[in-house]
């Protein structure tokens, strides 16, 4: 069980290149996630994803695409980087339980990000 | 105290001390809430986490204190290790329905253990 696996971990961009960041988990989870983490920021969510098919936007999506195949992958495109992108990426999994009145996260698992750089 | 908003950025404690770090949150309809410790280079890891019908939840050395009447969360540290020294975040979740989901973090507090 390898967890919330993310790749590249470092990547050096131009502005105005494209790529796509990985991310893969092996737990089954319905739910998954991108966040960006800035110098002395917290974690600000991108997309989401709540099952193969379903996506949605978080805070922060301007500049970036998702899309959800398959249970196991969501990957993070950046059609056109540019500097302001620079930071950390996290992904993140989390399965969904009803409870009381509501759907809940639990099993929040993070990857252990990816560090990327436009130039 | 670190807020969903506002934080304190740093805290320093002795090795052994207790440590408690803060956490307001301003959305009265969160309803789960999360403790994570980041460590340098690392991706954020679970430390505990609270449903909104409780105001206490103990694991291993660390205890998570509720106060909903004030929108107040709390994460108590007990006989601190050098290994406990991290930024330190409180997230909050609110469940609204099926496709709502999501996690709001605050901006973190640095705990630094003094050996």
């Amino acid at each position: 069980n390898a967890g919330v696996t993310q790749t590249p971990k470092f990547q050096v961009l131009k502005t105005g290149q494209s790529m796509t960041l990985q991310c893969a988990q092996d737990m089954n989870h319905e739910y998954m996630s991108w966040y960006r983490q800035d110098p002395g920021m917290g974690l600000r969510l991108i997309h989401y994803s709540v099952g193969a098919g379903i996506t949605d936007q978080g805070e922060v999506p301007n500049g970036y695409n998702v899309s959800r195949s398959t249970t196991e992958d969501f990957p993070l495109r950046l059609l056109s980087a540019a500097p302001s992108q620079t930071s950390v990426y996290f992904c993140a999994s989390s399965y969904l339980r009803w409870s009381t009145d509501s759907y809940t996260n639990y099993g929040y698992t993070f990857g252990s990000g990816t560090r990327l750089t436009v130039v | 105290g670190e807020s969903v908003g506002l934080h304190l950025p740093t805290l320093s404690v002795q090795e052994g001390d207790n440590s408690i770090i803060n956490c307001a949150y301003s959305n009265s309809a969160s309803d789960y809430f999360i403790w994570y410790k980041q460590e340098s280079g690392k991706g954020p890891q679970f430390i505990i986490d609270i449903r909104s019908n409780m105001d206490k939840r103990q694991g291993q050395r660390v205890t998570v204190l509720l106060n909903k009447t004030v929108k107040h969360l709390s994460l108590q540290i007990a006989a601190t290790q050098p290994g406990d020294s991290a930024v330190y975040f409180c997230a909050e979740n609110i469940g609204v329905g099926f496709g709502n989901e999501k996690l709001t973090f605050g901006t973190g507090t640095r705990l630094t253990i003094i050996p």
